[in-house]
């Protein structure tokens, strides 16, 4: 089983500021198949991102994602107020796990 | 518009068999291109896949949790169905189940809301 370490567990940061979320593989992750998640409490998780980089349908140009191998980051360019929640890594390549998630809060 | 949505009991005992359903909307379980999982989420935890069905009747499950666990589907009710057997309080969690297509497998692009299920006595 691929487990996915998510850093950091909390990032605080304010409207307008960038943010970057890493995501690391304990093994290669196969053919990139690396998506990532939003959360906002009480809601079920969004699709951002398929691919490692391949932004899901209606998801906002400030989202994107990068990575290979065993590194893959999500990183938001400029974060809007709708955008602090909780964001989960997830790879597809093997059998599907999912990272502890980062909570992205108001600073 | 493309929906699923959960059911089953709130509450279930100790070393009982939990049953739920995924009713789904907007598009066929028989159309070769689309699959159906279900992921769980402890309260304040992170997500864990479960099981996958496909619209050919291939199954997949968590190796971890494969031995209690059987899904199924009924193409003519627009139904998934989860067991899960032997019932442990620590398996308390929100279940979901998520839609994906055989494009990219496991990327899950519609997800139902949710169904907290309490493992408690």
């Amino acid at each position: 089983e691929i487990v996915l370490t998510q850093s950091p567990g909390t990032l605080s940061l304010s409207p307008g500021e960038r943010a970057t979320l890493s995501c690391r593989a304990s093994q290669s992750v196969s053919s990139s198949y690396l998506a990532w998640y939003q959360q906002k409490p009480g809601q079920a998780p969004r699709l951002l991102i398929y691919g490692a980089s391949s932004r899901a349908t209606g998801i906002p140009d400030r989202f994107s994602g990068s990575g290979s191998g065993t590194d893959f980051t999500l990183t938001i360019s400029r974060l809007e107020p709708e955008d602090f929640a909780v964001y989960y890594c997830q790879q597809y390549g093997s059998s599907p796990t999912f990272g502890q998630g980062t909570k992205v809060e108001i600073k | 518009q493309v929906t699923l949505k959960e059911s089953g009991p709130v509450l279930v005992k100790p070393t009982e068999t939990l049953t739920l359903t995924c009713t789904v909307s907007g598009f066929s379980l028989s159309n070769a291109r689309m699959g159906v999982s279900w992921i769980r989420q402890p309260p304040g935890k992170a997500l864990e896949w479960l099981a996958h069905i496909f619209s050919n009747d291939e199954k997949s499950y968590s190796t971890s949790l494969k031995s209690r666990l059987t899904i199924s589907k009924d193409t003519s009710k627009s139904q998934v169905v989860l067991t899960m057997t032997n019932m442990d309080p620590v398996d308390t969690a929100t279940y979901y189940c998520a839609r994906d297509k055989v494009v990219t497998p496991y990327v899950f692009d519609y997800w139902g809301q949710g169904t907290l299920v309490t493992v408690s006595s």
